[in-house]
């Protein structure tokens, strides 16, 4: 079975534009849940899909938003990018949520210039 | 301020050795996970331990949970260079449904 996908791998983007990431949970999984990984540190919670509703937030920005589609997949787009959104940009699903492993994607590199 | 904290933060061990590595985290849990990363790369899942358990097994990973004094630790045991990484705790708490807080890892380095 595939594991959780996201694309693209690599993006380089310039301030102020805008980005759109993209996951595919593994085949059967509900949630899906976003998180952020600046080099060096633990990845940061942004966002959790659950049945296509947001089902909690973490402490970022406005500029950044999500939506989970009927087939269980999802996007990250983040508005008027800046140098400090530079990062490894994790997916990760599971088939419920609390107390559920949840499984990660590759990520997608997203260097702003 | 970040739920769990990995120590130590960097571990440099030989072949053979054991690694031991430990996460502390302030409030209630659900479950703690413990994760591996290869060069930045994506997260690859080890071991989740719930609440209400205090030791389990993977293969040469043991993982302790001592909800008293809110911390954890992954052992693995007779260490390969295949092993070098970062390791991270995730706690997921009560009234964080489904949300994973996670440390800032522990690097090991494993030398043949």
């Amino acid at each position: 079975d595939a594991g959780v996908t996201q694309s693209p791998t690599h993006l380089i983007k310039t301030r102020g534009q805008h980005v759109t990431l993209r996951c595919s949970p593994i085949s059967g999984h509900k949630s899906v849940s976003w998180y952020q990984q600046v080099l060096g540190q633990g990845p940061q919670f942004i966002f959790q899909y659950y049945e296509k509703e947001e089902r909690g937030r973490g402490n970022f920005p406005d500029r950044f938003s999500a939506r989970q589609f009927p087939n269980y997949s999802s996007e990250l787009n983040v508005n008027a990018l800046l140098l400090g959104d530079s990062a490894l940009y994790l997916c990760a699903s599971s088939y419920y949520s609390s107390t559920d492993t949840q499984y990660f994607g590759p990520g997608t590199r997203l260097t702003v210039l | 301020s970040q739920q769990g904290e990995e120590d130590p933060q960097a571990l440099s061990i030989q072949e053979g050795e054991n690694a031991t590595m430990n996460c502390s985290y302030k409030t209630s849990i659900n479950n703690l996970q413990w994760y591996r990363q290869n060069s930045g790369r994506g997260l690859v899942h080890l071991i989740l331990i719930r609440s209400n358990e205090r030791e389990k097994h993977s293969g040469r990973l043991r993982v302790t949970l001592d909800t008293s004094k809110k911390s954890s630790s992954l052992l693995i045991t007779a260490s390969r260079a295949a092993d070098t990484a970062s390791y991270f705790c995730a706690t997921e708490t009560a009234d964080s449904w489904g949300k994973l807080q996670f440390g800032a890892g522990t690097q090991v380095v494993v030398t043949p």
